[in-house]
């Protein structure tokens, strides 16, 4: 089945020190997305990518950074985490056509824990 | 500007009982409007959607939704609650013409035996 797949699940990091989200998918959607999820609250976009445009949310704390060199794969990039960077990290796909878009495919999601 | 208002929290239903999350949204723009459902560590799963066409929307699970224009909501009911509908649910506005999603600050439906 087609699908959006993250990796890990379950990631722990230091306080400081640099982690990598991961995230593919399979349905050759040409927009992607990461959604920062906190306990009990919407999820927040950080970016997307539109095809190969990079589009940061005002808001996106420069610690936060993504990366993706195909259509299938995105990264998100955490420098220096934070106590406060602690949640669940959301990437979801969408088709965007002509003044039309497809619903978003999200995954799994990866819980980060910072110690 | 765009902005969905989801006006319960938290529902608790008993089961076999009906269920309505009440959601109520602005927008400039004719908006696609959604409902995803989340499972205790789980992504979203797209429940349903508006894009337009009927303005009652069937969705999986028994879910459905009435896109009402004159009281610019978007309700979604089910008949009869099953245990396995326990979860959060998100109204999401897509304006049609960008990117980004609004969404919804979710409700939480738990669900009695």
């Amino acid at each position: 089945d087609a699908m959006v797949i993250q990796n890990p699940r379950y990631q722990v990091t230091q306080f400081g020190k640099p982690v990598t989200l991961s995230c593919s998918q399979t349905l050759n959607h040409n927009v992607m997305y990461w959604y920062q999820q906190k306990s009990s609250q919407a999820p927040k976009l950080l970016f997307h990518y539109y095809d190969k445009d990079f589009n940061n949310e005002a808001d996106t704390p420069d610690n936060f950074q993504s990366r993706r060199p195909n259509t299938s794969f995105c990264f998100l990039d955490i420098r220096s985490p934070g106590l406060g960077d602690a949640a669940m990290y959301l990437c979801a796909t969408s088709r965007k056509g002509q003044g039309n878009n497809s619903p978003l495919h999200f995954g799994n999601g990866t819980r980060l824990t910072v110690t | 500007a765009q902005s969905v208002t989801q006006l319960d929290s938290h529902v608790s239903v008993s089961e076999g009982t009906p269920v309505l999350l009440r959601c109520n949204y602005s927008s400039s723009y004719s908006p696609s409007l959604f409902w995803y459902v989340q499972h205790p560590n789980k992504g979203l799963q797209l429940l349903l959607k508006y894009t337009s066409a009927a303005t009652l929307v069937k969705g999986i699970n028994g879910f459905e939704a009435e896109f009402k224009k004159s009281e610019t909501s978007f309700h979604l009911t089910k008949p009869s609650a099953h245990m396995s509908d326990a979860a959060e649910y998100f109204c999401v506005v897509h304006k049609a013409a960008g990117n980004k999603l609004t969404f919804g600050g979710g409700t939480r439906v738990l669900v009695k035996p």
